[in-house]
């Protein structure tokens, strides 16, 4: 059974930083690219990142292009995603999602950008 | 960026109805595209890909069709656990982008 399990969201004030961590199991981790994806609070969906298995190719929406970064590491079966120079219209849940196409998703984590 | 329309934007519908939503591209996609199920506090779940293909475990009520810029959602008999929130999202070019999304309510 595919899990995907996200840690690290939490509460942060703008133009700070926080890393959150996706955790897979349950298939071949190395053989996926895998993708986030955000909810801001009553919002619709956006697609954010998504990282090749290899990580050698990596893509972001415009909005987060030189303030996130989106890595793996094959060998822990974790996906990440560091942010930087964070907003309040940051604020949202991440969703880790295995597949370019979203196969799979966790259950997100709230990350909450505000003084 | 490609945009995805959606509509309606709400529907109200009766256990039993059959109901389509329908997803525009303002450019084509050919069939790179895949419709979610958000249920309130949960995570989406994929329900199609590549704009016809079920996901494993999918009922089959669900069906998808569409090619280049019109796409619909059919659930052909409606039952309780389908009331949710659905997405279209186009794959076809970055960034990847979802349709504002559809809530299916209870009549």
């Amino acid at each position: 059974e595919v899990q995907l399990v996200e840690s690290g969201g939490g509460l942060v004030q703008p133009g700070g930083s926080l890393r959150v961590s996706c955790a897979a199991s349950g298939f071949t981790f190395n053989t996926y690219w895998m993708s986030w994806v955000r909810q801001a609070p009553g919002k619709g969906l956006e697609w954010v990142a998504n990282i090749k298995k290899d990580g050698k190719e990596i893509n972001y929406v415009d909005s987060v292009k030189g303030r996130f970064t989106i890595s793996r590491d094959n060998a822990k079966n974790s996906l990440y995603l560091q942010m930087n120079s964070l907003r309040v219209e940051d604020t949202a849940v991440y969703y880790c999602a295995s597949g370019g196409w979203l196969d799979y998703w966790g259950q997100g984590t709230l990350v909450t950008v505000s003084s | 960026d490609i945009q995805m329309t959606q509509s309606p934007s709400s529907l109200s519908a009766s256990v039993g109805d059959r109901v389509t939503i329908t997803c525009r591209a303002s450019q084509g996609i050919r069939n790179d595209l895949g419709w979610f199920q958000q249920k309130p506090g949960k995570a989406p779940k994929r329900l199609i890909y590549a704009a016809s293909t079920l996901q494993s475990g999918v009922p089959s009520r669900f069906s998808g069709s569409g090619s280049g810029t019109e796409f619909t959602l059919t659930i052909s008999c409606l039952q309780p656990e389908d009331f949710a929130t659905y997405y279209c999202l186009q794959y076809k070019t970055y960034p990847y982008t979802f349709g504002q999304g559809t809530k299916l309510e209870i009549k």
